[in-house]
């Protein structure tokens, strides 16, 4: 089944930067999308990034796009979230989890199967 | 990016109750539309994929519907365990976009 494990988590000022790491045991890592999504205390949930198994392909938020990167290292069988210029807002548990695709007759579909237990990020000066 | 708008926000109930959850759509969205359950101090939990499909080890009393913009989720009677919070996730294009959430309380 796999397990996934974030980490880096931790209090930072705004305007600096961290990076998350999310470490992935039993699974065959680089088969697999990788995604980030987030969750702000009391709030729901939000889709933040997304990484190709290859790591080709890369797609994210609008809220985040040119100050967040994904990257992974499938030789490490990790994923990464670099995260710059962080604010206020960014404060949240973050979640790394793996894109699962299916192939049927009427198409492909995927979702997300597996998650981590999540790491805290509180911006805050 | 398209816009999920899910209702209701929250939703009182009792064990044995069937209780549908709505999702729709900015924009079609064919049938590319997931559900997760989520409890506190877990990591979220797959329902549905593709509208209408379970995957392997969720339970029958969950089911999906819809295409286009309009989804539902139904719960076809409660069981104590399914008290939590549902969030609906577009798949078709990026950035993935969820739900705010429908929070499902026991009456």
């Amino acid at each position: 089944q796999g397990q996934l494990m974030e980490s880096g988590g931790g209090v930072v000022q705004p305007g600096r930067s961290l990076r998350l790491s999310c470490t992935a045991s039993e699974l065959t890592f680089s088969d697999y999308g990788m995604h980030w999504v987030r969750q702000a205390p009391g709030k729901g949930l939000d889709w933040v990034a997304v990484i190709w198994s290859d790591g080709s392909e890369k797609h994210y938020a609008d809220s985040v796009k040119g100050r967040f990167t994904i990257s992974r290292d499938n030789s490490k069988n990790t994923l990464y979230l670099e995260m710059n210029s962080l604010r206020a807002e960014d404060t949240a548990v973050y979640y790394c989890a793996r894109d699962f695709v299916v192939v049927k007759v009427a198409g492909h579909y995927n979702w997300l199967d597996l998650w981590g237990q999540g790491t805290l990020v509180t911006v805050s000066s | 990016a398209i816009q999920m708008t899910q209702s209701p926000s929250s939703l009182s109930a009792s064990v044995g109750d069937r209780v549908t959850i709505t999702c729709r759509a900015s924009q079609d969205i064919r049938n590319d539309l997931g559900w997760y359950q989520e409890k506190p101090g877990k990591a979220p939990k797959v329902l549905i994929y593709a509208s209408s499909n379970l995957p392997s080890g969720v339970p029958s009393r969950f089911s999906g519907s819809g295409f286009g913009t309009d989804f539902t989720l139904t719960i076809s009677s409660l069981q104590p365990e399914d008290f939590a919070t549902y969030y609906c996730l577009q798949d078709y294009s990026y950035p993935y976009t969820f739900g705010q959430g429908t929070k499902l309380e026991m009456k």
